[in-house]
């Protein structure tokens, strides 16, 4: 059984060009989640989905960061324009009611 | 302050060795999970529970819900048990999954 895929696992861009951060939850998992991991911040919540909907997304940072997710198979996170502190380690989870959550392997986003 | 606070921050012990790791929260929650962070960066759901006790193998997590407290224990400890061990919690409990709420986290390094 696939886990949850994201895509892509490292990413280095130049300040100022648009950033996007794919995944794919495990299939039948109607909830997915975006994380963000930093050293000095550990990990935070920035937006979660129930059923393809967004239902919180009090922890997006700026109108810089935006996400959707078209269908139950696939989600995107987009940075536009990106800031060096955007860098940090991305993560996407995926569950079902009641159940633990299942993270990708995360992505590695530097902006110089 | 944190709403989720863990101790201790780092931990070395030795092979063998009984380890406890505390998390307490200020927040009303549905469920607390404990989660195990590799160099490597993947996250790995350990346990996730809202009473009582759970035990895997040698790993054993508690929770106290009158005291909003939480342990996360490894008996026999390994090297191979060296990473980092993050208490969350879920905060909504009206049905339905939500995001997360990370404490930062305890290394922990178990030395041959």
């Amino acid at each position: 059984d696939a886990g949850v895929i994201q895509s892509p696992r490292h990413e280095v861009t130049e300040m100022g060009q648009e950033v996007t951060l794919r995944c794919k939850p495990i299939s039948g998992h109607n909830s997915l989640f975006w994380y963000r991991q930093t050293m000095m911040r550990g990990l935070e919540l920035l937006i979660y989905f129930n059923n393809n909907v967004p239902i919180d997304d009090s922890g997006m940072p700026e109108d810089r960061f935006s996400a959707k997710m078209p269908n139950a198979s696939f989600s995107t996170l987009k940075i536009q324009p990106s800031e060096p502190r955007d860098s940090a380690v991305y993560f996407c989870a995926s569950t079902t009611s009641y159940q633990p959550q299942h993270f990708g392997d995360g992505t590695r986003l530097s902006i110089l | 302050k944190n709403e989720v606070e863990q101790s201790p921050q780092n931990l070395t012990a030795q092979e063998g060795e009984f380890i406890t790791i505390n998390c307490s929260y200020s927040v009303g929650i549905s469920a607390l999970h404990w989660l195990q962070q590799h160099p490597g960066g993947g996250i790995v759901s350990l346990f996730m529970l809202s009473s009582g006790k759970k035990k895997h193998g040698r790993l054993i997590a508690t929770i106290n819900i009158q005291e909003k407290h939480s342990s996360l224990h490894i008996t026999a400890s390994h090297p191979r048990d060296s990473a980092v061990y993050i208490c969350a919690v879920n905060t909504y409990s009206g049905g339905g999954a939500d995001g997360l709420t990370f404490g930062k986290g305890t290394h922990l390094i178990i030395q041959p």
